[in-house]
């Protein structure tokens, strides 16, 4: 299994600041996702992101909303851009080997509070 | 296309007796099933995983879980309850690339 790490851990924004969460992990992966949690919810799918190629959105979220980047195989970057009250949440982000099937690894979230 | 369903929001069990958490699953094809738990303040944990090999799927932590394709289910159990197993717990079904969410199962274990 990989080992995955994310920063911040935590943070506090002021609304219409944007926010960059990291997502490290200790060997190369083929996908890597990022899921948004709101309070007292399950996790949704923000999007996909294979290295070398633009992420891969589902409905409900925009690029320029949530810019990620995807530079090598072991990081990738989530940008919560103009935050508002309603983007408090956990992301998380996963790794997968991108067969469709497989077990996916969790980070272990940034917890998003904007106010 | 491919749903899962938790039939159950909040499970409170004592300590030292059984766990059940229902999933139901809707797919076209033979899909992959799987239950993470998460703890408060922390991330997502593989519990187990089902991908079309044994249909009695064991765990860790002493949970397991039982494919039944004839029902469509998925439930997961565990023969006695310990404090620590507090937390949310999730079913997945995978979908054409990417993960299906239950809406999970808080297990609350009383004392």
């Amino acid at each position: 299994s990989a080992v995955i790490s994310q920063k911040p851990s935590r943070d506090i924004c002021q609304r219409g600041t944007s926010l960059t969460i990291q997502c490290q992990v200790d060997s190369q992966v083929t996908m890597m996702f990022w899921y948004r949690q709101q309070p007292g919810q399950s996790l949704t799918l923000i999007a996909t992101a294979n290295q070398g190629s633009e992420a891969t959105y589902e409905s409900g979220f925009v690029i320029d909303k949530f810019p990620i980047s995807r530079p090598n195989l072991t990081f990738s970057t989530l940008t919560v851009s103009n935050m508002s009250p309603e983007d408090s949440s956990i992301y998380l982000c996963s790794v997968g080997t991108g067969t469709g099937q497989e077990t996916q690894y969790f980070g272990p979230g940034t917890r998003l509070l904007v106010l | 296309a491919q749903s899962v369903t938790q039939l159950d929001s909040h499970v409170s069990v004592s300590e030292g007796t059984p766990v059940l958490l229902r999933c139901n699953y809707s797919s076209s094809y033979s899909p992959s099933l799987f239950w993470y738990v998460q703890h408060p303040n922390k991330g997502l944990q593989l519990l187990l995983k089902y991908t079309s090999a044994a249909t009695l799927v064991k765990g860790i932590n002493g949970f397991e879980a039982e494919f039944k394709k004839s029902e469509t289910s998925f439930h997961l159990t565990k023969p006695s309850a310990h404090m620590s197993d507090a937390a949310e717990y999730f079913c997945v079904v995978t979908g054409t690339y990417k993960y299906i969410f239950g809406t999970g199962t808080r297990l609350k274990v009383l004392a």
